[in-house]
């Protein structure tokens, strides 16, 4: 069964500081997988995006990995700030289909002054 | 943000009733999307449209009636509704139908009483 697992469920830090979410997903085939980051209130906006072959990618403060050998994925969030505070959700895509997206569940994150 | 919007942004309706929810993409996108959140669970994909073509119904029950009059435009027709309906509904477009990146509108908070 195609699932992503995110953990964390939760965590609060203080600004400043540095944190790390995980992804562990059981797609197959596997096509991309995706961070996007949700404000309370908002919609989801794409933070990073990597294939098979891409092991780490970055946007700003945002460095994502990906280990395709044993199916994990990471958020590093650097030198946090308070608008950092929003749930990081982790998408896998399925190789071979138009539209189907794994959804995880998502971590919350709280940042604190 | 302002690429994919939604009204209303809350709605609070009767089981009895009868409402549209309403998405607007400013992006050019040819595939829209309805998605359902429920609290500390993956977002549920509803619907998927292609040029104004549905071309994904994930088991959803009719009392939800999807409508694409055109590629900017995507309805969601509610009527007689149940209390676990009750969640975020989020519009998203993407250029094409695929693994492409898709852009949220904000979403509307549905509470059905």
């Amino acid at each position: 069964k195609n699932q992503v697992e995110q953990s964390p469920q939760s965590l609060i830090i203080l600004e400043g500081k540095n944190c790390t979410l995980q992804c562990n997903y059981t797609v197959s085939p596997f096509s991309n997988l995706r961070w996007y980051k949700q404000d309370t209130g908002r919609g989801p906006v794409s933070l990073t995006i990597m294939t098979f072959s891409e092991n780490t990618k970055s946007n700003g403060r945002y460095t994502a990995t990906l280990d395709a050998d044993t199916k994990q994925s990471s958020l590093h969030i650097t030198a946090s700030q308070l608008s950092d505070s929003a749930s990081y959700i982790c998408v896998v895509s399925v190789e071979d289909s138009n539209y189907q997206l794994i959804w995880g569940a998502g971590t919350k994150l709280i940042i604190k002054p | 943000e302002t690429g994919v919007t939604q009204t209303p942004r809350h709605l609070v309706m009767g089981m009895t009733n009868k409402k549209s929810l309403k998405c607007e993409q400013h992006l050019g996108h040819n595939a829209m999307y309805w998605y359902k959140q429920s609290a500390k669970k993956p977002l549920e994909l509803m619907f998927v449209y292609s040029l104004e073509e549905r071309v994904e119904n994930n088991s959803v029950p009719s009392r939800f009636s999807p409508e694409c009059p055109n590629s900017s435009h995507l309805f969601l027709h509610l009527h007689t509704l149940q209390p676990e309906d009750s969640a975020l509904y989020l519009c998203a477009s993407s250029r094409t139908v695929g693994v492409e990146t898709q852009y949220f509108g904000p979403g509307t908070r549905l509470l059905v009483l």
